[in-house]
């Protein structure tokens, strides 16, 4: 148990569908980010949230937009993908933004195909 | 600019030490991470070393940082089958965020 879990574990969507993600932290931190795996690829950061306020978005469409309503829960809402959105998409907290040692806790992913 | 580099592949017999290594460009690094991944599961967080060390052990595990060369090792000693996955390297750059700097993974299979 990570301590950070996300639903659905696996999502099939078409281009036109209107989905969304979302990841729980039940370790009291107060970063949260989302990450895209792609295959052969490097970890891509895409959001940051820290204490509820977006700090980071590295130039993600606008196809995907996050939510954060409080620290303990952050959400990707998906419409209109791509085929090259097929990816799994990695939420990660740590204790804040600037945390010292910058331990991020990993969830289990959602993996997303687009058809 | 910043990159992280890893070998794609490495394989091993059961029993036998693994290591895996890494190269970094930024100068910056605060901390250097490696992160395990098993097939369905996210990241997890094995060991981390600050910049100013040299080397860190914890049980099977050792790190070896040579700041010089910008060069970050793991090794595993007495590499099982269940240390089969994929091995991230990382780095945090000190900017306005401490964001995290990802190599694309080192798949480790470890053969009986």
């Amino acid at each position: 148990e990570t301590g950070v879990t996300q639903t659905p574990r696996h999502l099939v969507m078409g281009m036109t569908n209107k989905k969304s993600l979302k990841c729980e932290q039940h370790l009291g931190h107060n970063a949260m980010y989302w990450y895209k795996q792609s295959a052969k690829k490097p970890l891509e950061l895409m959001f940051v949230y820290n204490f509820k306020e977006q700090t980071e978005n590295n130039s993600v469409p606008s196809r995907f937009s996050p939510e954060c309503p409080n620290s303990s829960h952050l959400f990707l809402h998906l419409h209109t993908l791509q085929p090259e959105d097929s990816a799994l998409y990695l939420c990660a907290s740590s204790q804040d933004e600037r945390a010292r040692s910058y331990e991020q806790y990993f969830g289990p992913g959602t993996r997303l195909t687009v058809t | 600019g910043e990159d992280v580099e890893q070998s794609l592949f490495l394989s091993v017999r059961e029993g036998d030490s693994s290591v895996i290594n890494c190269t970094y460009t930024d100068s910056s690094s605060t901390y250097l991470y490696w992160y395990k991944q098993e097939p369905g599961a996210g990241l997890q967080l094995l060991t981390y070393i600050f910049s100013n060390m040299d080397m860190k052990q914890d049980q099977r595990l050792t790190v070896l940082l040579n700041k010089k060369d910008k060069h970050l090792s793991l090794r595993i000693a007495d590499t099982q089958t269940g240390d089969s996955a994929i091995y991230f390297c990382a780095e945090s750059i000190m900017d306005s965020s401490y964001k995290l700097i990802f190599g694309s993974g080192t798949r480790l299979l470890v053969r009986p």
